[in-house]
């Protein structure tokens, strides 16, 4: 799946409930994001982490977690603080220099019930 | 921080004829600009890609040129066929790079046949 993968592709959430979408790469990309897609909206960056055991809010952050404890996997957490969860969540890691752009994970489309 | 801004939201071209999508952005430092494609429901993929020490470059039917001066590049696609139709994406690279690639807000490409 072009070495990053999202799981899972569909995931619902009740009110109040928190979830975890996971995204892992065996590209050995240091740098990993988080963008939530919705529609007219473009590509607006949650979190991101240049190395291991550190990261930085986007753009977007509230009602969002991460944790970036191996350099493969870069977990987000949708907590019920986060009021319209409902979109499309991308992951996407690159290379320190970005010398090929990023690699996008398919996708995880979230939506709440 | 930096800011992309992409035109037309929509763009609708007869099949065989070009099309072609803009962006500004704001930080002169920025010195890498790629582009996306995105099919429905998919991952967005790197089509094309120029740095900030190049003018322009080709891949087939795709084009993208750069003008530093004035802080925009273009993406242009020739010969369009029925495939091309998808939502394109610009994005920049500021010059610290620190936060990752910023995106426009997208541009739905449809080829009319």
């Amino acid at each position: 799946d072009g070495g990053i993968t999202q799981s899972p592709k569909y995931l619902f959430r009740k009110e109040g409930q928190n979830v975890t979408l996971s995204c892992e790469q065996n590209l050995n990309h240091d740098a990993m994001y988080w963008y939530r897609q919705d529609p007219g909206q473009g590509l607006r960056l949650i979190y991101y982490s240049q190395i291991v055991n550190d990261f930085q809010k986007g753009d977007i952050a509230e009602g969002y977690s991460v944790s970036r404890e191996k350099k493969e996997s870069f977990p987000l957490t949708v907590t019920s603080a986060q009021k319209n969860p409902t979109a499309f969540y991308l992951c996407a890691s690159s290379t320190p220099k970005r010398t090929g752009g990023y690699t996008f994970g398919s996708g995880t489309r979230l939506t709440v019930v | 921080g930096e800011n992309v801004e992409q035109h037309p939201s929509t763009l609708s071209v007869q099949e065989g004829d070009s099309a072609v999508i803009k962006c500004t952005y704001s930080d002169s430092a920025s010195n890498y600009f790629p582009w996306y494609k995105q099919e429905l429901g998919k991952r967005p993929q790197l089509i094309i890609d120029i740095r900030s020490n190049v003018g322009e470059k080709k891949d087939q039917r795709i084009a993208v040129t750069l003008n530093k001066t004035a802080k925009h590049f273009s993406l242009h696609i020739t010969e369009t066929q029925p495939e091309d139709s998808a939502v394109y994406f610009c994005a920049a690279l500021s010059g610290g790079g620190a936060d990752g690639l910023t995106f426009g807000k997208g541009t739905h490409l449809i080829i009319q046949p």
